[in-house]
Parts: C-alpha cells; structure tokens; sequence
C-alpha cells in the first residue's frame, strides 16, 4: 500500500450536487494529481496540483474544480453533478514534475449519481 | 504523448512467466515506457519504466525491441496476486512547466490461474 490516503471511500449523490472529494498525499511528495476513472476504462487525467496551483488540466469541463493546501494534501469539487460523473476518482502524489517518474495512487473514492 | 495497443486479455499459469506485449510505434526519442498495473478496487501500482536498454527490478523485467517501437513486460513467476489490469504508458520522465499527466488506455487484463 502507499501513503496515499482518500476520502470518503463511497459516497453517493443526486444529479444536480455537489461534491468533495479529499486526498492526502505520501509523506515528501507536493504534487497531486487526479483522476477519473469510469467502469471497464482507464483512469483519465482531470488536473495536476503543484505548489498550491493548478499545474495543467486535461479535458475536463470548469466545474471539475480542486484546490491543494499548505500541506500538499488536496481536494476536487464536481459542481452540478451529472449521471456520467458516476466514477471511481483517484488521486496520485508524485515529487515535483520535473522529478516525477512513479505516481503514488490513493484506493480512490467511488462515486455514484443518481 | 504517443499512442499505446495493447492485447485486451491474457490468461497465464501460476509459476509460469507472464509477456504482456505492447506497441508503440510513433514513440519519440525522448519518451520512455511506463508499465503500470491496476489490482482489481485498488488504485494502479508502479511497476518499471525504461527508454531504450532493458531493465529489472523485483516485480519485473521490461524488454524494449531495438527500433524501440514494441515493449514486453515479463512477470517471470506469476502468482494470483499478480491477476490484475496492465498498463503500457508512453511519456517524457519529467515534466518543466506542464502537468506530468499519465496517459493509460484500456490496458491488458491479466488473469493467473492455478
């Protein structure tokens, strides 16, 4: 296991929501990044937090929207929740980019929407 | 970041080495092969990367053909435990100035069996 830490583990909600999503990274490690991850597909990119700001993003619409803290740990908020926002979400600590080669995942957190 | 295929499914003997083969035809001279793997309910799980030499650690071997354009991972004892999703991932090593987002297709489900 890494010391890659997610909460909640389960959390169901209804269209229209919103939701928070929290991380805490491996002891050392100030990046994080998260993932979306439907059933039967690879996870894929949302965003990427280094030193407390968003370090890049991928095809993800503004209402995916995260934030990191002093302490590196970090949190994703889905606003407006859609039936296609049913995931399951993970975050990865890392070293900085230009030193990252291993991304550390979290268990994820599977969210439902109903 | 260049594309992957991979098989979709694999079955090995426990005790016998596992080949998951991966194709990577338009990789760059500065893009290295991440293999990746995905427990069922857990997050993926680092398992090696190389750029073009072969390389080994206690998990597995990564074979990187000549032209560099395929990879094989070699499990060389599977066991149950190692029944899971493989990902090839092709990527820089590190990342200045941008996300260092990690790209995974479907993968290649591997399954051990007695």
């Amino acid at each position: 296991e890494t010391g890659v830490t997610q909460s909640p583990t389960h959390l169901i909600k209804t269209r229209g929501q919103q939701v928070t999503l929290r991380c805490s990274s491996q002891s050392g490690h100030n990046t994080v990044s998260w993932y979306q991850q439907a059933l039967g597909q690879g996870p894929q990119f949302i965003f990427q937090y280094y030193r407390e700001e968003e370090n890049g993003r991928g095809n993800f619409p503004p209402r995916f929207s995260g934030l990191q803290f002093p302490n590196y740990s970090s949190e994703l908020n889905v606003n407006a929740l859609e039936l296609d926002d049913s995931a399951l979400y993970l975050c990865a600590s890392s070293r900085p980019p230009s030193e990252d080669y291993e991304q550390y995942f979290g268990p994820g957190t599977r969210l439902t929407v109903t | 970041d260049a594309k992957t295929t991979q098989p979709t499914s694999m079955d090995c003997a426990e005790g016998r080495a596992a080949n998951l083969p991966c194709n990577h035809s338009t990789i760059s001279g500065n893009e290295y092969v991440y293999w990746y793997r995905q427990i069922h309910s857990q997050g993926p799980q680092y398992i090696i990367h190389g750029l073009k030499n072969n390389e080994t650690n206690e998990m597995a071997s990564l074979i990187i053909t000549e032209d560099r354009k395929s990879s094989t991972l070699i499990l060389p004892h599977a066991t149950l435990r190692d029944t899971a999703v493989y990902y090839c991932i092709v990527r820089v090593e590190s990342f200045t100035g941008t996300a260092s987002k990690l790209t995974f297709g479907t993968g290649t489900r591997l399954q051990v069996t007695l």
